[in-house]
């Protein structure tokens, strides 16, 4: 099962415009983590935020994570035709047994046009 | 350094045969995740294993099962194959105990189509 939603599923916008993707939980986490996929091939790590921080940069990318209201979101900025993928969040729940396992949201499929 | 391995990268079945897929972790990872990916169901998880022991495994028919070499070379099969088998089989793995500080690194994936 999911753990969680992301909104919106679907994302079209021009290159140079930011791109804003949602992602919400259900449970308590460890961590929570944004990967890359493309065209149905390998996913790809791109940042990872803890259960105690609230805002994280990487380069482009800029992550927040709102743990009262179990949400979190992606902030692309200055978008690249090669950003066009699906996104998907992913949570390491917390608990001590979930060794090696991340639930997945469904994916926002995000296409920016040159 | 060479990524997570997954071979083959494609593969037809049909419906009641077995299959067995294999994965090569980045050198040094220890943990070696399985998940499925289809369109209806998104990504699921489907086992984990560290140094050659099972830790977690996710909801899914005993047909399918894994195991981790000595090397952290791991191998998932999944015996009498049916059509809602066909999917993205992706691997992960990762340093250490837990995956906490550096996520994990996925391989390209294995697509398994049953016919």
């Amino acid at each position: 099962s999911q753990q969680g939603e992301e909104d919106p599923q679907a994302l079209s916008i021009q290159e140079g415009e930011n791109a804003t993707m949602n992602c919400s939980y259900k449970t308590s986490i460890n961590n929570l983590q944004w990967y890359r996929q493309n065209s149905g091939r390998g996913l790809v790590h791109l940042i990872l935020i803890r259960s105690n921080e609230r805002e994280k940069h990487s380069g482009r990318l800029r992550v927040t994570l709102d743990t009262s209201k179990k949400s979190s979101s992606l902030l692309i900025t200055a978008s690249r035709a090669a950003d066009t993928a699906s996104y998907f969040c992913a949570t390491d729940e917390a608990g001590g047994t979930s060794y090696g396992k991340l639930t997945f949201g469904q994916g926002t499929i995000l296409t920016v046009h040159p | 350094k060479a990524g997570v391995t997954q071979t083959p990268r494609y593969l037809i079945k049909t419906r009641g045969q077995q299959v067995t897929l294999s994965c090569s972790p980045i050198s040094g990872h220890r943990s070696v995740s399985w998940y499925q990916q289809t369109p209806g169901q998104g990504l699921q998880f489907l086992f984990e294993y560290f140094s050659e022991t099972q830790r977690n495994k996710g909801n899914f028919p005993g047909r399918f099962s894994g195991r981790q070499f000595s090397n952290s070379r791991s191998e998932m099969n999944v015996s009498t194959l049916e059509l809602g088998d066909s999917a993205l089989y992706l691997c992960a793995s990762s340093f250490g105990w837990t995956a906490s500080n550096y996520g994990y690194t996925f391989g390209s994936g294995t697509r398994l189509t049953v016919v």
